[in-house]
């Protein structure tokens, strides 16, 4: 079956850079979440998204944005990177309907280190 | 502001123990709960989730959990654990708020089971 795709799965960066990650869900998903998991901690919402509009805010600082667009995939844009940025950046979506509503399926991750 | 907690940040537990994790969480309305399982250096996978009905859920390799709704309790159970159970595992509680969701993790807790 299809699962949630990130790329890439590992990014290195250095302080002050920028770093855009991408999601793409499920097919048929239209809500896409962002999650931060720094070492040792347990994931933190950032933002969510549902039909291409923002659906929630989390503990998102204000150097990341992010978007989703027609084909339902997010991306997540960070820039001004700090040393503590560097976390496992996961993506989930989940379905509106049916069986699966309100349950979320989670990416793999994208591991970024800042240097 | 829905909350979770896990009551065990690391338990150590030999073959064939059962097993119980805590979990409690706080919000006055509606919720889904959801256990999620992390396995070292892997992304959250679903292990079972609460939606309604039998308070008693069952989900994957023999882990059940009860929601006990007067404890605003959703424990996780396993009456005899392997070593390859041995991962982190994620409570976790979504609000429903205006139709929109997120999901709110617990600190998390490390199983560790010794062969």
């Amino acid at each position: 079956a299809a699962g949630v795709i990130q790329s890439p799965r590992h990014l290195i960066k250095e302080k002050r850079e920028t770093a855009t990650l991408k999601c793409y869900p499920i097919p048929r998903h239209d809500t896409v979440y962002w999650y931060q998991q720094g070492p040792g901690q347990d994931p933190q919402f950032l933002i969510s998204f549902y039909e291409k509009m923002q659906s929630d805010k989390g503990s998102i600082p204000d150097r990341f944005s992010a978007q989703q667009f027609s084909d339902y995939h997010s991306e997540l844009n960070m820039s001004s990177l700090e040393l503590g940025d560097s976390a496992l950046y996961f993506c989930a979506s989940s379905p509106r309907a049916g069986s699966s509503y309100n349950e979320q399926f989670f990416g793999p991750g994208t591991r970024l280190t800042v240097l | 502001a829905q909350s979770v907690s896990q009551h065990n940040h690391h338990v150590i537990l030999s073959e064939a123990a059962s097993l119980e994790l805590g979990c409690n969480y706080s919000y006055g309305g509606t919720v889904n709960l959801f256990w999620y399982v992390q396995y070292p250096g892997q992304h959250l996978q679903l292990l079972l989730k609460y939606f309604s009905g039998d308070p008693l859920v069952k989900g994957i390799k023999g882990f059940e959990a009860e929601f006990i709704k007067s404890k605003f309790s959703f424990n996780l159970r396993k009456p005899s654990v392997q070593w390859s159970d041995t991962a982190e595992y994620f409570c976790a509680v979504n609000a429903h708020s205006g139709g929109y969701q997120k999901v709110t993790f617990g600190t998390g807790t490390k199983l560790q089971v010794i062969p």
